[in-house]
């Protein structure tokens, strides 16, 4: 099936510092959403985004939905300790039968 | 509390030994779905369903079972189980659209299933 381009694969960062990672797509998407996955746990929603050019935040958590509508960007700023985990990005589009398409996620590890 | 209950956990059994994985929602969500998810390859889709009688396999059905008999309930069976499905498995459900801003989907806690 099809998936997106998520970069980075893996980072590893000391607490303070700011994290980027993006998304990109062969298709458009009319809604971009970004999931955080704590060890042992479900993935869950942290910022979900229904139009292009939108930038939309969650504390130190800020998101950009790309207006091409093909990529997505989530920057995490002044990082802790307990951001580590996996982070995933997921597209839509209304006409797929509500399928999420994934990325195949980014690991933090965050050195405190 | 809204939530995804799956059961169970974990488990470990033999190949060929049949199993159930159930999955339990209490949103009043129509639509469900199951995935798996191995190293390297992210979260895959196994099947889904959009309403009670209404299932469609995803991207990896292949040695799955499901069924939606009620709106709450969505197990997952492996008739024979393989070593290939060795996974952590989660099932997650969200509000079938009205206006395509309801896409949340919420995930279950995982189990894992180790196939000998």
């Amino acid at each position: 099936g099809q998936q997106l381009n998520q970069s980075p694969q893996s980072m590893f960062i000391q607490e303070g510092e700011d994290v980027s990672m993006n998304c990109t797509s062969s298709s458009i998407f009319n809604t971009w959403l970004w999931y955080k996955q704590d060890p042992g746990e479900g993935p869950v929603l942290l910022i979900a985004l229904y139009k292009a050019g939108e930038l939309t935040s969650n504390g130190r958590l800020t998101a950009q939905f790309g207006i091409t509508r093909k990529d997505s960007f989530l920057n995490i700023s002044a990082s802790i300790p307990s951001d580590v985990g996996i982070y995933f990005c997921a597209g839509f589009n209304a006409g797929n039968n509500r399928k999420l398409i994934w990325g195949l996620g980014t690991s933090l590890a965050v050195n405190p | 509390e809204a939530q995804v209950t799956q059961n169970p956990r974990y488990l470990i059994t033999v190949t060929g030994k049949k199993l159930t994985v159930t999955c339990s929602q209490n949103m009043n969500h129509e639509y469900m779905s199951w995935y798996r998810q191995d190293p390297g390859l992210g979260l895959r889709q196994i099947y889904y369903s959009m309403n009670v009688e209404v299932t469609d396999k995803g991207d990896v059905p292949e040695g799955y079972k499901v069924s939606r008999k009620e709106k709450r309930n969505f197990p997952l069976i492996l008739e024979s189980p393989s070593p290939n499905q060795t996974s952590l498995y989660f099932c997650a459900s969200s509000l079938f659209p009205q206006t395509g801003t309801t896409d949340t989907q919420y995930f279950g806690p995982g189990t894992r299933l180790t196939v000998l």
